[in-house]
């Protein structure tokens, strides 16, 4: 199976600030990543699909970059609302597979 | 819109069987792959099964091959989730998922709002 690996697991910021997610493949998985946003109490929602494409409805503030085994997801400016868990998951093969999560808060 | 309503979670004794529903509307349920993703509590995402959207294909975690079966009634929009002899380590809350793209099989874009587990005696 292909173990997703994100760094940082916590991240605490200030609102404004540009924060940026790390997450690693342990294969080539081409661009097939997706980024999920998960709130407390509450089903994840997708963000990024195919690694640098923004789901629609999704505020451009989030961006996701990346190809082969190594990605990035990106906020460029904090807001109090994107306070979350953010997940990657890889979908080149199957399983699919999820990284462990990274929880975000406010400084 | 897309809505996913999942049904028939409870408690259950270690080894007892369970099966969950996911009633499926919004969208043509027919031509899409669905899928059944699990959480732990206070832990990650973990995929669990998918089921083509003919169920010709399925596919399982390896931690739930075995035990659990995943099947699809085109004509109610509903897909299912048997799971037997169940374990403690399967507790969570259990989201049913819609495909990306007709036809195939790729990943996760929208979820339920989750139907909760518990396994204990």
């Amino acid at each position: 199976d292909i173990q997703m690996t994100q760094s940082p697991s916590s991240l605490s910021a200030s609102v404004g600030d540009r924060v940026t997610i790390s997450c690693q493949a342990t294969q080539d998985i081409r661009n097939y990543l997706n980024w999920y946003q998960q709130k407390p109490g509450k089903a994840p929602k997708v963000l990024i699909f195919d690694a640098s494409n923004l789901e629609t409805g999704v505020p451009s503030r989030f961006s996701g970059s990346g190809s082969g085994t190594d990605f990035i997801f990106t906020i460029s400016s904090l807001q109090p609302e994107d306070i979350a868990t953010y997940y990657c998951q890889q979908y080149d093969h199957f399983p699919l597979t999820f990284g462990q999560g990274t929880r975000l808060e406010i400084k | 819109q897309v809505q996913l309503v999942e049904s028939g979670g409870g408690v259950v004794q270690p080894g007892r069987s369970l099966r969950l529903s996911c009633a499926a509307s919004g969208f043509t349920f027919s031509t899409y792959t669905m899928h059944w993703v699990r959480q732990a509590p206070d832990k990650g995402l973990e995929w669990v099964a998918l089921i083509s959207y003919d169920a010709s294909n399925t596919k399982y975690a390896d931690s739930v091959k075995g035990r659990f079966t995943i099947s699809r009634d085109n004509s109610k929009n509903t897909v299912y989730l048997q799971m037997n002899s169940l374990r403690a380590d399967d507790t969570g809350v259990y989201y049913c998922a819609k495909d990306y793209s007709t036809y195939v099989m790729t990943t996760v874009r929208y979820w339920g709002q989750g139907t909760l587990v518990t396994v204990s005696s």
